[in-house]
């Protein structure tokens, strides 16, 4: 079956533009988070969905950073006026479970460079 | 910031030989989950070990987990070249549902 997608794969934006990463989890999975993976890094939690519902937004590097997932399936993570320290890799994974966390499934991810 | 450290960063052995990767990590934990990434990939889930649980075998690999040193061992046994990938350990900490990771071994199987 499908796993977890996202677009674009690759991103280039020079500093100060917005972006948005979308993330079209497997079908049915009720929850969904948003990664940060720098170079040589492990990823780093951004933030939490459960169904529509954002449980949890700590992980949100600033107010720039922004995620939405109105309909309880695809999820937009949006970035206001890029900054070079934003480049990463931003990942995406899913889960069938709410509740402790279980094993997630992770999309390919979307490298974003800011020059 | 990361909850755990791995070690070795980096890992380099032969075809047929084991690979052993170790975690270490700070706070009381819900479980244990060991990952593999393959480069410019996303990540794979390998294994779940829980609080409770002291060892736990999937095919080639075995997990153990000692609470009391707060430490993780991931073991591939019989290595391949298509082991090569960064492996990392991820824990659950209490109720929350997110994944603290580690920085990763960065293991090379050369054929």
């Amino acid at each position: 079956g499908a796993g977890v997608s996202q677009s674009p794969r690759y991103k280039v934006a020079k500093r100060g533009q917005d972006v948005a990463l979308r993330c079209d989890p497997i079908s049915g999975h009720v929850s969904l988070f948003w990664y940060q993976q720098a170079l040589g890094q492990g990823p780093e939690f951004l933030t939490y969905f459960q169904n529509e519902a954002q449980l949890d937004k700590l992980g949100l590097p600033s107010d720039r950073f922004f995620a939405e997932r109105p309909e309880g399936s695809v999820s937009t993570l949006k970035i206001q006026r890029t900054q070079q320290e934003d480049s990463a890799v931003y990942l995406c994974a899913s889960s069938p479970l709410a509740g402790p966390p279980y094993e997630q499934y992770f999309g390919p991810g979307t490298r974003l460079t800011v020059t | 910031s990361q909850q755990g450290e791995e070690d070795p960063q980096a890992l380099s052995i032969q075809e047929g030989e084991n690979a052993t990767m170790n975690c270490s990590y700070k706070t009381s934990i819900n479980n244990l989950q060991w990952y593999r990434q393959n480069s410019g990939r996303g990540l794979v889930h390998l294994i779940l070990i829980r609080s409770n649980e002291r060892e736990k075998h999937s095919g080639r690999l075995r997990v153990t987990l000692d609470t009391s040193k707060k430490s993780s061992s991931l073991l591939i046994t019989a290595s391949r070249a298509a082991d090569t990938a960064s492996y990392f350990c991820a824990t659950a900490q209490g109720g929350s549902e997110k994944l603290v990771f580690g920085k990763g071994t960065k293991l090379t199987v050369n054929p």
